[in-house]
């Protein structure tokens, strides 16, 4: 079982409000991503992290933000939440080995946002 | 520009049947991941595959990477309900920088 939790699961919230979802991971995974998905589609990487303080922008443009104080923790931060951010986001991790360019990322269960 | 190209898109078949999905890109890979999603959860890693032209056997599912390491496929035999999901094929390319990319998944169904 992964050590990677997002919180909340579910969360319902008004237009134009800040909304913070959560990400952290126990494993000391130096990668970090996030992905927007819709339900049976593809996941598109909005933003990925390899370390403490490096974050990049992903594939798909995105008007959240993230930060990468602790190792552990990958917050994605919304400042004005709108309808069209309605999705489900997946946080995820994976171990860096030197050489090794693509090793297990392992997944929360995601938080799906409804902005109504 | 979709990195991994993945097909077909959908599939629904009966139980018993046997069914490949392939995963192609213009890009090398280092290595190329397939994972299984059900819905509601996080994707959850089934194999990866490292060597061009290896071939990866994990009981009724065989995956082969392609020998110039651009491409990917998944056969499952005798397929069961319980193989239903959505297969989706992921990788980093060359000077990638760390960017682990999906394909756009195959949205498999398999009825009773």
């Amino acid at each position: 079982e992964a050590d990677i939790y997002q919180t909340p699961r579910y969360l319902v919230i008004g237009t134009g409000k800040k909304i913070t979802l959560e990400c952290s991971q126990t494993m000391g995974h130096d990668k970090m991503y996030w992905y927007q998905q819709d339900p049976g589609m593809e996941l598109h990487l909005i933003h990925y992290s390899y370390g403490v303080n490096s974050t990049e922008k992903g594939d798909l443009s995105s008007e959240s933000t993230v930060s990468r104080i602790r190792t552990e923790h990958f917050p994605l931060t919304l400042e004005s939440a709108r309808p069209s951010h309605t999705s489900q986001y997946l946080c995820a991790s994976s171990e860096y080995k030197g050489g090794q360019t693509n090793t297990e990322a392992f997944f929360g269960q995601g938080t799906r946002l409804t902005v109504v | 520009t979709q990195l991994l190209e993945q097909s077909p898109q959908f599939l629904s078949i009966q139980e018993g049947e046997n069914l490949t999905v392939y995963c192609n890109s213009s890009s090398v890979f280092s290595s190329l991941q397939w994972y299984r999603q059900e819905p509601g959860e996080g994707p959850v890693l089934l194999v990866t595959v490292v060597t061009g032209g290896e071939v990866k056997k994990l009981k009724r599912l065989t995956f082969q990477f392609g020998d110039a390491r651009k491409d990917s496929s998944l056969h499952i035999t005798a397929a069961q309900p319980g193989d239903t999901g959505l297969y989706l094929c992921a990788g980093d390319a060359r000077g990638s920088n760390y960017k682990l990319t999906f394909g756009k998944g195959t949205l498999l169904t398999v009825n009773p």
